[in-house]
């Protein structure tokens, strides 16, 4: 049981704006910044936004992020087939550790 | 470039012991803080354990608490995760990641991982 809560899967068309979620509470992205990883099949997590909605140097400005009170969201506008992948959402806690969503199954139909 | 390669991994008994290791280059490992993250099979990230620059300072998540031991010699770039007592439940890849210095809690490089299997 995770606690960050993302839903498991998430699907789109070549194009299209797909919207994923990060819920938590008012210890986590409540009180602290929201990051959010890309996992392609069979490698390791990498980087995607970080401080909520900051991309680092080489990521597309297709995705993007934003967070509203104990919540959180990753868009990726202009899906495109490489896009799938699992995404995960990050945050401090204030019981002093790091903790992940359980991830997103984003799917490029 | 920035590089983590982790190694030590291997098949375990239940209650064995085990010794991770992450060799860093390519930058002033002294300088970051660095972490711990384990993907059991098919499954979600998660975070294991933080120790800051100095080492002065040490996170573990409640499942690894007491079983685990992050540790770090400057002097040879490194990372270690002793773990102890180990569980079917700590079967998983292990990945170092390095935390950037310009975000809060964020992994800005990863090595490839090593896998751990704790089976009898």
């Amino acid at each position: 049981q995770s606690v960050l809560t993302q839903p498991p899967s998430a699907s789109g068309t070549p194009g299209q704006r797909v919207t994923i979620s990060c819920s938590g509470s008012s210890s986590n992205i409540g009180s602290n910044t929201v990051n959010w990883y890309q996992q392609l099949p069979g490698t390791a997590p990498k980087l995607l936004i970080y401080s909520n909605s900051q991309r680092p140097s080489g990521v597309p400005d297709r995705f993007s992020g934003s967070k509203s009170g104990t919540s959180a969201s990753l868009a990726i506008s202009g899906l495109q087939s490489e896009d799938e992948a699992d995404y995960y959402c990050a945050a401090w806690d204030d019981s002093l550790k790091k903790v992940f969503g359980g991830g997103t199954k984003l799917t490029v139909l | 470039e920035v590089h983590l390669v982790e190694s030590g991994g291997g098949l375990v008994q239940p209650g064995g012991s085990l010794r991770l290791s992450c060799a860093a280059s390519g930058f002033t490992f002294s300088s970051y803080e660095m972490n711990w993250v384990r993907q059991a099979p098919g499954k979600g990230l998660e975070w294991v354990s933080y120790i800051s620059s100095s080492g002065s300072t040490i996170y573990y998540a409640d499942s690894v608490k007491g079983r685990f031991t992050i540790s770090r010699d400057n002097a040879h770039n490194s990372l270690y995760l002793q773990m102890n007592s180990l569980r079917a439940e700590d079967t998983a890849v292990y990945y170092c990641a390095r935390e950037s210095g310009s975000c809060s809690s964020c992994f800005d490089y990863w090595g490839q991982g090593t896998l751990v299997t704790v089976s009898s």
